[in-house]
């Protein structure tokens, strides 16, 4: 079974720009969850969507934004890019209420 | 919202030691605490979890446990490996793991030769 898939895995832009991240899901998974990781604040939380419905949203400002397709893909995107955006954005799926499989992330590095 | 603590955040061992990190949360209401493991340059992986229900859960070399009074929840590696060198997270729930985790910053683990 194919596991986590982000695309792109890395990508560069400037600051004012916006960016789309692409996750999909383990077949059968429903739950994706999304979370940014920087060294000095660790893996922050996002938002976490299940069959197409964002059911909880991290400390993020509105520049922040997801949504689930019915397919249980989900993208993720980010406005008006600041330098402070740069990390490694973590995608996650689940099956049930527990266990995290996380891609290998979307590295975004902000000029 | 809820607050996840880690500390160290950053461990040296010998191996063949004992090493033990801990986490204390704030959410009275949190009830699923799962542990990750990230080896440089790869994703997070769950290690182990423990529910609310349970005060500690071994799997083989590796033990959790919780004391919901003082809102805190430790991680235990006995007899350390090279290959137990990596970043370790905490995270806390309180809807079962089911609509995101809070995390805390992570602790490096060394293993000395």
């Amino acid at each position: 079974k194919a596991g986590v898939t982000q695309t792109p895995r890395y990508l560069i832009k400037t600051r004012g720009q916006q960016v789309t991240l692409s996750c999909s899901p383990i077949s059968g998974h429903r739950s994706v969850s999304w979370y940014q990781q920087t060294p000095g604040q660790g893996l922050q939380f996002l938002f976490e969507y299940f069959s197409e419905t964002q059911r909880n949203k991290g400390n993020f400002p509105g520049r922040f934004s997801g949504r689930q397709f019915s397919n249980s893909r989900s993208e993720m995107n980010v406005s008006t890019l600041e330098l402070g955006d740069s990390a490694l954005y973590l995608c996650a799926s689940s099956l049930a209420p527990g266990e995290l499989f996380f891609g290998e992330g979307s590295r975004l590095t902000v000029l | 919202g809820e607050n996840v603590e880690q500390h160290p955040s950053t461990l040296s061992v010998q191996e063949g030691d004992s090493a033990v990190i801990k986490c204390t949360y704030s959410d009275s209401a949190s009830n699923y605490f799962p542990w990750y493991k990230q080896e440089l340059g790869k994703r997070p992986q769950l290690i182990i979890d423990i529910r609310s229900n349970v005060g500690e859960k071994k799997d083989q070399r590796i033990a959790v446990t919780l004391n919901k009074t003082a809102k805190h929840f430790s991680l235990h590696i006995t007899e350390t490996q090279p290959e137990d060198s990596a970043v370790y997270f905490c995270a806390a729930s309180p809807s079962g793991g089911a609509d995101g985790l809070t995390f805390g910053k992570g602790t490096h683990l060394i293993i000395q030769p």
